[in-house]
């Protein structure tokens, strides 16, 4: 399984954007990226997935280098509410279910 | 409207009873999973389910176990044997093989005393 890496904790102002990296430098051909976040004791959150084109939805953009070994997740202009931890895990869509590992995450604190 | 439901959210028991939390889906997804998380943690997986009458061991299994008896249906039983019970704990469903996401329940916070 591609094992992901992303710093522990950021701060974003308001009204900034808040790019948060990722690095999954063993992702094979076949496996997604995804991002997830999880607001204080409640389930985590579907954000957005890749596989190798840049993505947006109407939460964020995901930017994924040519290479496929790391990505950034940006928010484009960060609320309050954006105040989060974020998960980037990589799947497949096939195979075990297990598939589906967390990490840590990055704790975003988005400041006023 | 489909979603997925944890019950109850905050459960209290006394140390060495079994606890079981309810996890129920309606969305006809056939995997479904448990997940722990420690205060400050990320989430580590219990177990999986990938299909009815069939589920696979995590990377914290021990302690806990699991039935998948339906589909809807993916209840946790923690156990005595389980040395530190108290967490949050969630559940979380997502349909296999295609590119979806997975959806997640609002979590079961467990306090042994």
């Amino acid at each position: 399984d591609a094992k992901t890496t992303q710093p522990t904790s950021m701060d974003c102002a308001e009204g900034r954007a808040a790019n948060l990296p990722c690095n999954h430098s063993t992702i094979s051909g076949n496996e997604y990226v995804y991002w997830y976040r999880q607001i204080h004791s409640q389930g985590p959150q579907y954000i957005i997935h890749g596989l190798k084109n840049n993505e947006t939805n109407e939460m964020a953009s995901l930017i994924i280098t040519e290479d496929r070994k790391s990505s950034t997740l940006i928010l484009p202009h960060a609320t309050l509410r954006d105040t989060a931890v974020y998960y980037c895990i990589v799947t497949r869509t096939s195979g075990s279910a297990r598939q589906l590992t967390f990490g840590s995450g990055t704790q975003l604190t988005v400041l006023p | 409207d489909g979603g997925i439901t944890q019950s109850p959210k905050y459960l209290f028991r006394k140390e060495g009873q079994n606890v079981t939390l309810s996890c129920e889906q309606n969305l006809n997804h056939d995997a479904m999973y448990w997940y722990r998380q420690d205060p400050g943690q990320g989430l580590r997986l219990i177990y999986y389910s990938q299909i009815v009458n069939d589920f696979q061991k995590g990377d914290i299994a021990e302690g806990y176990s699991v039935s998948r008896e339906k589909k809807e249906s993916f209840p946790l039983t923690v156990t005595s044997a389980q040395k530190n019970p108290t967490a949050f704990y969630l559940c979380a469903s997502k349909r296999q093989g295609q590119v979806t996401e997975a959806f997640f329940g609002q979590g079961t916070r467990l306090t042994v005393v």
